[in-house]
């Protein structure tokens, strides 16, 4: 079946370390994974996203890897500011099913000074 | 400013009240969605239209209702809530069905 399990749901680190996010999803098909920041009072703001045909991408202090083979990807945030804080959504669009993008339940970051 | 916005932004409504939500994209997409979004869970899709036609409906209750009457416009009209509907509803749009979706902040709407 369809599913993308999302980890930690919440995750708290200093300001400066690094945070990383993980999630796994069922469906071999899924090729596009993008990366959703939800602050509050906001709606979901695509922040990255990766194809199939790529193992990482990097944005500045933002990067998303993925294995394919063992059906995870994970995004990791360097340098983390207070203003990262937010709560963080990945997804998987199924296009075998006519791009149904499937969400995990997202993690709350919480970037403490 | 998203490019896609929603109005209004909050609406408390009782149970018997028949209401609107608005989602206006200014993005020139050609598939809308819309998305409930509850404490605790993941984003859930409602409905998809794709060149204004309807393409998807997930086993949405009939008390709700989308219209979608141009590829800039999606509506979702209330009729008789539930307390459980309360919720952040979401529309979001895309280019097409294999594009990024661009999010509203949505309707945080509350069921008396």
């Amino acid at each position: 079946g369809e599913n993308v399990e999302q980890h930690p749901s919440t995750l708290s680190v200093q300001e400066g370390d690094s945070a990383v996010i993980k999630c796994t999803y069922s469906d071999s098909a899924s090729n596009y994974f993008p990366w959703y920041k939800q602050e509050l009072g906001k709606g979901p703001q695509l922040i990255i996203d990766i194809r199939s045909n790529v193992g990482e991408k990097k944005d500045q202090r933002i990067a998303v890897t993925l294995n394919k083979t063992a059906k995870h990807f994970s995004l990791h945030i360097t340098e983390t500011q207070p203003e990262d804080s937010a709560v963080y959504f990945c997804a998987a669009v199924l296009y075998n099913q006519g791009g149904k993008l499937i969400f995990g339940q997202g993690t709350e970051l919480s970037v403490k000074p | 400013e998203t490019g896609v916005t929603q109005t209004p932004r909050h609406l408390v409504m009782g149970m018997t009240n028949k209401k609107s939500l608005k989602c206006e994209q200014h993005l020139g997409h050609n598939a809308m969605y819309w998305y409930k979004q509850s404490a605790k869970k993941p984003l859930e899709l409602m409905f998809v239209y794709n060149f204004k036609e309807q393409t998807e409906n997930n086993s949405v209750p009939s008390r709700f209702s989308p219209e979608c009457p141009n590829s800039s416009h999606l509506f979702l009209h209330l009729h008789t809530l539930q307390p459980e509907d309360s919720a952040l509803y979401l529309c979001a749009s895309s280019q097409d069905r294999e594009q990024p979706q661009h999010f509203g902040d949505g309707t945080r709407l509350s069921i008396l």
